[in-house]
């Protein structure tokens, strides 16, 4: 039984460029996160998303867009990336909204 | 050994020994914890999670406590193994929004 899955795993990109990022959810689960996560410090909620529909939202400008698919599958999609975007992204995935999240080994983006 | 989380970020315990990590939570309207160990290079693992109707929970060789009068939560590892040397997460759920906060986390080394 697969856990939750991203890709890539590492990215590198350049200020002002787009990046996507893509996460499988663990099977049975219908709902899933994304987190940002600098060196040294505890994730920060980006988004949920439930139901294909983004349902919770964090402090994060609206550059930080994020889409699930039928089959539970989600991309988060960054644009105009900035120096400040370099972070470990996160993707975790519940059996529902207020259940116990799991997460994946996440994406390491660097922006050049 | 013992932790308060953000004024104590390491933890150095013997193997063999307990451990008990604290974390203070902010928002008394938290109802839900998790308790999440993070490797080097990997994402959090989800070890144990409390919901506010109860005060202790155990799981094998952890046992989270929760004291909401004073916002406090702790993990603690009975018969610490090098293995269990990682940082360490508490994150609070608000309203069953499950969007969960992180602290700045707890790092467990663990001596042979």
């Amino acid at each position: 039984d697969a856990g939750v899955t991203q890709s890539p795993t590492h990215l590198i990109k350049t200020r002002g460029q787009q990046v996507t990022l893509r996460c499988s959810p663990k099977s049975g689960h219908d709902t899933v996160s994304w987190y940002q996560q600098a060196l040294g410090q505890g994730p920060q909620f980006i988004f949920q998303y439930y139901e294909e529909e983004e349902r919770q939202r964090g402090n994060f400008p609206d550059r930080f867009s994020g889409h699930q698919f039928p089959n539970y599958s989600s991309e988060l999609n960054v644009n105009a990336l900035l120096l400040g975007d370099s972070a470990l992204y996160l993707c975790a995935s519940s059996a529902g909204p207020d259940q116990p999240q799991h997460f994946g080994d996440g994406t390491r983006l660097s922006i050049l | 050994g013992e932790s308060v989380g953000l004024h104590l970020p390491t933890l150095s315990v013997q193997e063999g020994d307990n451990s008990i990590i604290n974390c203070a939570y902010s928002n008394s309207a938290s109802d839900y914890f998790i308790w999440y160990k993070q490797e080097s290079g990997k994402g959090p693992q989800f070890i144990i999670d409390i919901r506010s109707n109860m005060d202790k929970r155990q799981g094998q060789r952890v046992t989270v406590l929760l004291n909401k009068t004073v916002k406090h939560l702790s993990l603690q590892i009975a018969a610490t193994q090098p293995g269990d040397s990682a940082v360490y997460f508490c994150a609070e759920n608000i309203n069953n929004f499950n969007k969960f906060y992180f602290g700045s986390g707890t790092k467990l080394n663990v001596k042979p």
